[in-house]
This record gives structure tokens, C-alpha cells and sequence, in this order.
């Protein structure tokens, strides 16, 4: 494909329920990201993959969220017994490789609605 | 890694006027990246200023760099209805993590 894309675009579940959202990055794209928007709110950084290891998950708000990444290539963002405050818009990027040099392409996100 | 803090936190003006953001920063940075957000959509890599880098120019858009006061202004010339979005600045710190963080960025409308 020609760019990020991530699924479903838009989720609606009930408060304690389980979600997975998912994403493809760009092809030959090492480095994955995971950032959450809350309304009208800047992007609060998640978790960071190189490859399938996340070197970085200083971002994970509570042990309710998990990622994981197979085959260097798509990744799940789960997020267990869901709340509330849950509720964003979940936005996947990918780069040529983890340094931050090369530019992030963005998916056009998950809005995720916790009922 | 550092957020950046974009100013003013919103912006109004007349297609056909120039648009200027600026961008805060605290400290030294290999690159400073410019996003733009469009309602709805992701953010788009709009362009990359290194730090060894004063200006830096794609099509309309005018990127500066002030490494002594830590900041960068964007300049959209000439904007156009469709240039309406959310900008974001990304400072890559200099030997520190990889993660590029983003602040709440500016809130452009451009009034037809």
C-alpha cells in the first residue's frame, strides 16, 4: 500500500469491554509509533518499535494498554477493560528507521468512543 | 527527547495573507520537523530543518531556525482556504532518544 493504514477508523464500545486496533505500516518501514489524541489536545506519545522490540514504552498510561509488532510489519494496540477517558483518536506513524531523522508517515487513526 | 511549544495556539486570517507559527524549544536539537494536521486526518511531514540550517524553503512554506534562541517560525505565503489545519512542531533532540514528541500545535484557519 501507498501509506500507513490503520483499523478499524472508528470504534464505539461499551466501558470494560477489550479493543485491538491495528496497524500497517509502510512497507520496508523499521520504526513504528504509537501516539493518542484527545480532543482539541496535542499528541501524547505511546510506545516505539524497531523491528518487533519496543525500545521505548514510557508512553503506555496504565498496564491496561499493550502493543506488540510481528514480522517487522503490522502492529496491535491493545487496550484491556477499557474506560472513559479511553475515548481518542489513536494514531499510528512509521519511518525508514528509529532515529527521528527521516520524516513520520501517519495513518489517518482509530477514533476510539468508550461508552 | 523534547516537546515543542507552538505560539500563537491559534490563528485567523484572509486567503491571500501570510500565516507565521513559531516554535519554542529548550534544548540543543539535531532537526526540528513541521507537521500539519488536517481535520479528521493524520499529521503530514510538511519540512525538516537541521541544525547546522538558517532557512529552509518548500514551494510556499518558509522554515527558519534560530539555534541561539531555541526556535523556528513557520511562514505559509500567499495561504489559501485549504491550508486551514492544525500545525505541529517536532524537535529531534540531539543525542537523546529517537521519539519525536509533539506539542498542541496552531490552530490555522484561513477565512475565504
Amino acid at each position: 500500500g501507498a501509506g500507513v493504514s490503520q483499523s478499524p477508523s472508528n470504534k464505539v464500545t461499551e466501558k470494560g469491554k477489550d479493543v485491538e486496533l491495528r496497524c500497517d505500516p509502510i512497507s520496508g518501514h523499521t520504526a513504528l509509533y504509537w501516539y493518542r489524541q484527545s480532543l482539541g489536545q496535542g499528541l501524547e506519545f505511546l510506545i516505539y518499535f524497531q523491528g518487533n522490540s519496543a525500545p521505548d514504552k514510557s508512553g503506555l498510561p496504565s498496564d491496561r494498554f499493550s502493543a506488540e509488532r510481528t514480522g517487522g510489519s503490522v502492529s496491535t494496540l491493545t487496550i484491556q477493560r477499557t474506560q472513559q477517558e479511553d475515548s481518542a483518536v489513536y494514531l499510528c506513524a512509521s519511518s525508514l528507521d528509529g532515529t527521528g531523522r527521516p520524516p513520520l508517515h501517519f495513518g489517518n487513526g482509530t477514533r476510539l468512543t468508550v461508552t | 527527547s523534547q516537546q515543542g511549544e507552538e505560539d500563537p495556539q491559534a490563528l485567523s486570517i484572509q486567503e491571500g495573507e501570510n500565516a507565521t507559527m513559531n516554535c519554542s524549544y529548550k534544548t540543543s536539537i539535531n532537526n526540528l520537523q513541521w507537521y500539519r494536521q488536517n481535520s479528521g486526518r493524520g499529521l503530514v511531514h510538511l519540512i525538516l530543518i537541521r541544525s547546522n540550517e538558517r532557512e529552509k524553503h518548500s514551494g510556499r512554506l518558509r522554515v527558519t531556525l534560530d539555534t541561539s534562541k531555541k526556535s523556528s517560525s513557520l511562514l505559509i505565503t500567499a495561504s489559501r482556504a485549504a491550508d486551514t489545519a492544525s500545525y505541529f512542531c517536532a524537535p529531534l533532540t540531539q543525542g537523546g532518544s529517537e521519539k519525536l514528541v509533539f506539542g498542541k500545535g496552531t490552530k490555522l484557519t484561513v477565512n475565504p
